[in-house]
């Protein structure tokens, strides 16, 4: 039981290129989040999901797009990377949106880096 | 005004000493509420949900305050593992989303 594992962990960029992230969970559930965090700002929500098929948009879903095929995958993509995307990024994933229970299972994060 | 508030900190205590946060949120809808932990370049981890009667895990406790609309985490006899930032999350009130505080930062020295 692997939980929720992120590729790559790192990456370098540069400004104008296209990277794909992918995010993979083995415990079946249903909602995933993509979130960046920069130093001072928190975590901001890029994209979500809440099953397999669907996609909506966070916080700050400019310059991403996202796509979920299966439910356990949930890719973002970068189509033409801006030093402003410069940041960390963490998948996460949870049973369902609305319960007390609902605690989300991160993964460990790509650090990115747009030159 | 945003919808999950905490001081940023950081909270600069002494090992033993006992600390507190608060949480404010501005939703009075919300429904469920947690402490994350996160340790320095690593993922948050959930340290604990916060329950209406309030809940204890060994040195941690969590209390909800609806009227007033925040939740508190007490830490008590501070370890220097206990360094980390603690964030906040509440979900609920209408959406399916939760929203995470910008994290409060601990640091225990000696």
């Amino acid at each position: 039981n692997a939980g929720v594992t992120q590729t790559p962990k790192f990456r370098v960029l540069k400004t104008g290129q296209s990277m794909t992230l992918l995010c993979a969970q083995d415990m079946n559930h249903e909602y995933m989040y993509w979130y960046r965090q920069d130093p001072g700002m928190g975590l901001r929500l890029i994209h979500y999901s809440v099953g397999e098929g669907t996609t909506a948009k966070g916080e700050v879903p400019d310059g991403y797009n996202v796509s979920r095929l299966k439910k356990q995958n949930f890719l973002l993509g970068l189509e033409s990377a801006a030093p402003s995307q410069t940041s960390v990024y963490f998948c996460a994933s949870s049973s369902t949106g609305t319960s007390a229970y609902n605690e989300q299972f991160f993964g460990p994060g790509t650090r990115l880096t747009v030159l | 005004r945003k919808e999950v508030e905490q001081d940023p900190g950081p909270f600069n205590v002494p090992e033993g000493a006992t600390v507190a946060f608060n949480c404010t949120y501005s939703n009075s809808a919300s429904q469920s509420f947690f402490w994350y932990r996160q340790d320095c370049r690593k993922e948050p981890k959930l340290l604990m949900s916060v329950y209406s009667s309030g809940n204890e895990d060994g040195r941690f406790t969590a209390q909800l305050n609806r009227a007033s609309q925040y939740i508190s985490l007490l830490i008590r006899d501070s370890k220097l593992s206990d360094s980390a930032t603690y964030l906040c999350v509440v979900n609920g009130g209408g959406s399916y989303i939760p929203t995470f505080g910008r994290g409060t930062s601990l640091i225990v020295h000696p």
